[in-house]
Order: structure tokens, then C-alpha cells, then sequence
């Protein structure tokens, strides 16, 4: 089945640094990459995706990267600013189809002020 | 517009009672998905719904039941609780790519 695997488990820049979230996916079957976002005492809130089509997404301050041949995507956030603390979730799609998604332990990003 | 509401949003119980924690979507997605989060493993799929009716297994499903007799609720029952089961659980619903999360519920079992 998918593992999907992400690093680094914490992260802490400086306000207006930028941050990089990196995962791993082992199923090559998997076409559906989204990134999700959990403040604290909240659940998680999709901040961006990509389909397996697609080789960079980007959106405002953040930007999704992907690389199918060596499985692996990463989260870009650039500018960081202190309402980016959170922790983040990436998620590869179990086969073919998004009706399920297996998620990564999650990153733990501080942006100190 | 309330969105996905779970109850209780924390419980506490003792090994071996049985709990039922409620998830209720005002959206009418078709899917709905039950997770546990613990730290150092994510979000980890316990079951999944299709629609009214139809369940299917996850990672995790071992020591769980669920039931969708309607398509804006999905209880998640935990037959006889172990302390294995301690964790916060989030319910979801999901239309076209996006699934939308509720608040969760912090469940201790001792």
C-alpha cells in the first residue's frame, strides 16, 4: 500500500524566510498530491494540490513541487509570516483515484516575529 | 451554515465501555471519512463512506464500527475501548478534491 513520508519533522525560520516541507510517496500509481494545514485546536484545511500531470503549482506565498519519477513533491513557502505556524500535512492518493488520500506525519513549521 | 460538527468534543471513558462519537455535515457531500491523529503518524484513515449505506475499511479499522444510515451523519463506535484508542479523531467530508474537516474530538481512555 502508499506510505507516504515527510521532513523534516519541525521546522523554525525567521519571519520572511522561507520554508521547505519535503515528502516521499512509494505507490507509482498515485496521481494526487494535496498539502493540508492544522492551526492549533483546529482540523486540517487544504492550503494547495497537485495532480500528477502537473509539475509546480503555485499560489500566492505558497508553491507545490513535484517530481513523479523520484516520487517525491515538497511544499514552498516563501515570505513565511507568523500566521504560518502550524502544523503541515502532505498526502499522496491511495492508486488512481482521490476518493482516499494516505497523509504524512505531519511538520510542525514556528515563524518566529 | 455550520459546515461538520462532531460530538462530544472531548470525552473521557474506561476500558472496555463502548463510545460513540458523532460527526453531522450540513453540505450533503456524498463522502465522509473518520481519521485518528496521533503524534508521529498523521492523519491515519479508520473508514470511509461513499454515501447512505455504504462503508468501507481504512488503515486503521481494527476495534471500530460505523454506520450511515443518512447522508448528513457518520457515527464512529468504539465497542469496547482500549487505551490503544486514546487520540484525537477527526471526521471529514469530501466534494470534487477538497475534504473539509471538523474540530475533532479528544477521546482519553483509561
Amino acid at each position: 500500500g502508499e506510505n507516504v513520508e515527510q521532513h523534516p519533522s519541525t521546522l523554525s525560520v525567521q519571519e520572511g524566510d522561507s520554508a521547505v516541507i519535503k515528502c516521499t510517496y512509494s505507490d507509482s500509481a498515485s496521481n494526487y498530491f494535496p498539502w493540508y494545514k492544522q492551526e492549533l485546536g483546529k482540523g486540517p484545511q487544504l492550503i494547495i494540490d497537485i495532480r500528477s500531470n502537473v509539475g509546480e503549482k503555485k499560489d500566492q506565498r505558497i508553491a507545490v513541487t513535484l517530481n513523479k519519477t523520484a516520487k517525491h513533491f515538497s511544499l514552498h513557502i516563501t515570505e513565511t509570516q507568523p500566521e504560518d505556524s502550524a502544523v503541515y500535512f502532505c498526502a499522496a492518493s491511495l492508486g488512481a483515484s482521490y476518493d482516499k488520500v494516505i497523509f504524512g506525519p505531519g511538520t510542525s513549521l514556528s515563524v518566529i516575529p | 451554515d455550520a459546515g461538520i460538527t462532531q460530538s462530544p468534543r472531548y470525552k473521557i471513558t474506561e476500558t472496555g465501555r463502548q463510545v460513540t462519537l458523532m460527526c453531522h455535515q450540513t453540505w450533503s457531500h456524498s463522502y465522509m471519512f473518520w481519521y485518528r491523529q496521533d503524534l508521529g503518524h498523521g492523519l491515519r484513515l479508520i473508514y470511509y463512506s461513499a454515501a447512505a449505506d455504504i462503508t468501507d475499511k481504512g488503515e486503521v479499522p481494527d476495534g471500530y464500527v460505523v454506520s450511515r444510515s443518512k447522508t448528513e451523519n457518520f457515527p464512529l463506535t468504539l465497542e469496547s475501548a482500549t487505551r490503544s484508542q486514546t487520540s484525537v479523531y477527526f471526521c471529514a467530508s469530501r466534494t470534487g478534491r477538497e475534504q473539509y474537516f471538523g474540530p475533532g474530538t479528544r477521546l482519553t481512555v483509561t
